[in-house]
């Protein structure tokens, strides 16, 4: 069954630590992919976006994405997290409709 | 400017009673859906509404339906409300059906008493 998944469920880490949330998904053929983020009590809000091209994308806040064909995965990255980060961050591939992950609940220590 | 805006922001409404959540949006988007979060905060999508075609989540009960008066509206009205439909519903859209990004609107938190 076609699916994606967030492997981690809550992310606790420090101010300045660096950040690697890990989606996969099992989609075959073309897929666009997304991640959004959802601050507490707010509406989802696109991070970043892969449709084509550079594999690597770069979104907004400093996030990052790197698009692994051969893995079928999308990995959120950030160098430095900051307090203002704690969220919930959804993982999105579309293939036809649009299809998100579980989320993962960031937590940044100040 | 919302670009996607819900009303209301919060529903308390007792079991059995019928409720409707109002979606607008000002992006001229052709597509427009309805999610529903629950407290895991797990999104799954309920409908999506391109040029008056409905797709169906087949696991939505028929006590939900999404009105579409124009292409900028996209209401869901709820009969018969049920403990378990208390959720966050967000509303979305997208310029077009299929891979396009979409933008949700602030959700509407229901709780059913």
């Amino acid at each position: 069954a076609q699916s994606v998944s967030q492997h981690n469920h809550h992310v606790i880490l420090s101010e300045a630590a660096s950040l690697e949330l890990g989606c996969n998904y099992s989609y075959g053929g073309t897929v666009n992919l997304f991640w959004y983020v959802q601050y507490p009590g707010q509406h989802l809000q696109l991070l970043l976006k892969y449709f084509s091209g550079d594999p690597l994308v770069k979104g907004i806040k400093g996030f990052e994405a790197e698009f692994i064909k051969s893995k079928f995965s999308f990995n959120l990255r950030k160098p430095s997290v900051q307090w203002s980060d704690t969220a919930e961050y959804f993982c999105a591939v579309i293939s036809g409709d649009m299809r998100f992950g579980a989320g993962t609940r960031l937590t940044v220590k100040p | 400017d919302t670009a996607v805006s819900q009303t209301p922001k919060y529903l308390v409404t007792q079991m059995g009673n019928d409720k409707s959540i109002k979606c607008e949006q000002n992006l001229g988007h052709d597509t427009m859906y309805w999610y529903k979060q629950d407290s895991k905060k797990f999104l799954k999508i309920m409908f999506s509404y391109n040029n008056k075609e409905l797709i169906i989540n087949e696991t939505v009960p028929n006590r939900f339906s999404p009105k579409s008066p124009d292409k900028a509206h996209l209401n869901l009205h709820i009969n018969s409300l049920e403990l378990g439909d208390s959720a966050v519903y967000f509303c979305a859209s997208s310029q077009r059906e299929g891979s396009y990004e979409q933008y949700f609107g602030p959700g509407t938190r229901l709780t059913v008493t």
